[in-house]
């Protein structure tokens, strides 16, 4: 099945706390992208991969940084975390036709206190 | 830049009734792509349906289509016969071909929460 997949589901921490965030797709995709929601502001790029070893920042970067060492994963990783990251957070990954849509993981919910 | 537009924050709708829910963008680019999502109360993103500029058709998926006025750049969405599992958080989404090193970047708008009731 052709799928997007993003662990943990849930993350709880506290300030300053090193974590990552997995991402891994299996549809052979060469773009990659990190979104995060919030309310009333719909979702924002924070960054994103147009093949491996190539990223780039998205709108709303700050704080966070990626690899893509391999096609199929897209680590999200927050250095030193902070109270204004918590947020809904969604890979998606597509192809590189202008027409293919963009298929999302289920969602990571990270609350940081 | 681009922007997307969805002014209804909220909207109820009758079960086996049709909905339309508002988009609007803007974009100074000629070549572009207009998408819908639907995201359930369980949070994952749903693709629904998908229009591109030079599209001479409105795009049609089952219940929904979109009504593409690419002069008004608007891209509603109608949702005809309506289902309670119709309920959900709708975006409105529009990639941009014309950016570099942009690759596949949807720019969203703020989303409207629909409501479909007995």
């Amino acid at each position: 099945e052709a799928q997007v997949t993003q662990n943990p589901r849930y993350l709880i921490t506290v300030t300053g706390k090193k974590l990552t965030v997995t991402c891994s797709q299996n549809m052979n995709h060469e773009y990659m992208s990190w979104y995060r929601q919030d309310p009333g502001l719909g979702l924002r790029q924070i960054y994103y991969s147009m093949n491996v070893e190539v990223t780039d920042k998205g709108d709303v970067p700050e704080g966070y940084k990626v690899s893509r060492k391999e096609k199929r994963n897209f680590p999200l990783i927050l250095e030193s975390p902070s109270p204004n990251q918590t947020s809904l957070y969604f890979c998606a990954s597509s192809s590189d036709r202008d027409t293919d849509t963009q298929y999302f993981g289920p969602g990571t919910r990270l609350t940081v206190l | 830049a681009q922007k997307i537009t969805q002014t209804q924050p909220g909207m109820f709708v009758q079960e086996k009734e049709a909905v339309t829910l508002d988009c609007t963008y803007d974009t100074s680019d000629p070549s572009y792509g207009l998408f819908w999502y639907k995201q359930p109360s369980s949070g994952e993103m749903i693709f629904l349906i998908y229009q591109g500029s030079y599209d001479q058709q409105n795009a049609t998926e089952g219940r929904y289509s979109l009504n593409f006025q690419k002069a008004r750049k608007s891209a509603n969405l109608v949702i005809s016969a309506s289902q309670l599992g119709d309920s959900a958080m709708y975006f409105c989404a529009m990639r941009d071909w014309a950016l570099t090193g942009g690759g596949n970047k949807l720019t969203f708008g703020t989303g409207t929460q629909l409501k479909v009731e007995l």
